[in-house]
């Protein structure tokens, strides 16, 4: 298996614009974890699916910020409008049960 | 809110030395102790993990000591290398029906030759 895919790797826009970030799990994995990475806080859980429906929503930062799981192999983070302090890496990961979290490789956002 | 607790921030080691990074918890109901390990442009792997009812866990150059009346555990790397340079992250997770890790905030490790 690839691992977990995120894409893109490096998003930089404009404070205001809509930014969507996309993740691909590990076939097979029933959970999927959205988390941001930044040099004050660290890495911070903002969201966790489970067979594709949303079960802990209570790390996500604002209503700017959503996420969906429409199949079992995709997820969306989505932040509108973006502003320059969600500048930071977002890290998808996904899991079998309570099993080991597999990262992908994150996404850098720079909002400008 | 639940919260964990990681020193040092960053760590200098000569090759061949010891690496030990120290981290601290206060609720009693984390029952797995994770440690992770992320190089630049990467995304945290699982290096070695423990639940409480031991008090050491070594795989190869890797170890967690936890005392669970002190509420730490830390991470032991022996004969630390220059591919070991990396940051480390412990995290801790409570029980049954738990998915939630709660992570420290992380100490780079840099090993020089």
């Amino acid at each position: 298996d690839a691992g977990v895919i995120q894409s893109p790797r490096h998003e930089v826009t404009e404070m205001g614009q809509e930014v969507t970030l996309r993740c691909k799990p590990i076939s097979g994995h029933d959970y999927l974890f959205w988390y941001r990475q930044t040099m004050m806080r660290g890495l911070e859980l903002l969201i966790y699916f489970n067979n594709n429906v949303p079960i802990d929503d209570s790390g996500m930062p604002e209503d700017r910020f959503s996420a969906k799981m429409p199949n079992a192999s995709f997820s969306t983070l989505k932040i509108q409008p973006s502003e320059p302090r969600d500048s930071a890496v977002y890290f998808c990961a996904s899991s079998l049960g309570q099993n080991i979290q597999y990262f992908g490789a994150g996404t850098r956002l720079s909002v400008l | 809110q639940q919260q964990v607790k990681q020193s040092p921030q960053s760590l200098i080691v000569q090759k061949g030395g010891i690496s030990i990074i120290n981290c601290a918890y206060e609720n009693t109901a984390f029952d797995y102790f994770p440690w992770y390990q992320q190089f630049p442009g990467k995304g945290p792997a699982l290096l070695i993990a423990i639940r409480p009812d031991v008090s050491e866990k070594k795989e190869g150059r890797f170890t967690i000591s936890f005392n669970k009346s002190a509420k730490q555990f830390s991470l032991h790397i022996m004969d630390s290398q220059p591919g070991d340079s990396a940051t480390y992250f412990c995290a801790a997770r409570t029980g049954a029906g738990s998915y939630q890790l709660t992570f420290g905030k992380g100490t780079k490790l840099s090993v020089i030759p």
